[in-house]
């Protein structure tokens, strides 16, 4: 079974700061990737998602995630943060072919205006 | 298209008692799952249906029961709740398992606290 791991699950930002969060998976197959964003009160919404191609994708709200299929890794990014990015995000994984996904724990993020 | 929604929104048990909350889509998707969401440890998975009939246990399946009698709908129900299943209940769905179906659509929420 796939399992995901996020780091640093608290991170507090000032606005314009750079944003990274690590993701990383355990799954020897070929994967779906995904980031999902929570803001505070609300359900989640896809940010972006990777199945093939250009291991470098963009999402939406300036976010950008690259798959590095020799680290197993899926990190988030964002080179400017505004203090409406506070959300909680979350890292999901699923095996091609396989309905299950596997979610990270989440990175509680708050930017500080 | 309203997407994925849930009811109720806000619940309160008390120890013992049952409930069911409702999931329904409009998409016409083939899977639907229900999560819970607790502090620290993301979402897991309860149970989970690949088709109008179907269910089949996620990774905590304990103390829940779920079916799928119509395509649109998935109920997940509580028959005797205990405090440990106090948590935010997201119901999602997707259209299948190859490429850009796998993307899965979540609805609010159910905010479940039991006493």
């Amino acid at each position: 079974a796939q399992s995901v791991s996020q780091h640093n699950h608290h991170v507090i930002l000032s606005e314009a700061a750079s944003l990274e969060l690590g993701c990383n998976y355990s799954y020897g197959g070929t994967v779906n990737l995904f980031w999902y964003v929570q803001y505070p009160g609300q359900h989640l919404q896809l940010l972006l998602k990777y199945f093939s191609g250009d291991p470098l994708v963009k999402g939406i709200k300036g976010f950008e995630a690259e798959f590095i299929k020799s680290k197993f890794s899926f990190n988030l990014r964002k080179p400017s943060v505004q203090w409406s990015d506070t959300a909680e995000y979350f890292c999901a994984v699923n095996a091609r072919g396989n309905n299950r996904l596997a979610f990270g724990k989440g990175n509680q993020v708050v930017v500080i205006p | 298209n309203a997407g994925v929604t849930q009811t109720p929104k806000f619940r309160v048990l008390k120890t013992g008692q049952s409930m069911t909350l409702l999931c329904a889509q409009d998409m016409n998707h083939e899977y639907m799952y229900w999560y819970r969401q607790d502090p620290g440890m993301g979402l897991r998975l309860i149970h989970y249906s690949v088709g109008e009939g179907t269910t089949a246990k996620g990774e905590v399946p304990d103390g829940y029961n779920v079916s799928r009698l119509k395509k649109q709908n998935f109920l997940l129900g509580l028959e005797s709740a205990a405090p440990s299943q106090t948590s935010v209940y997201f119901c999602a769905s997707n259209r299948g398992t190859s490429g850009t179906y796998n993307e899965q659509f979540f609805g609010p929420g159910t905010r479940l606290t039991v006493l």
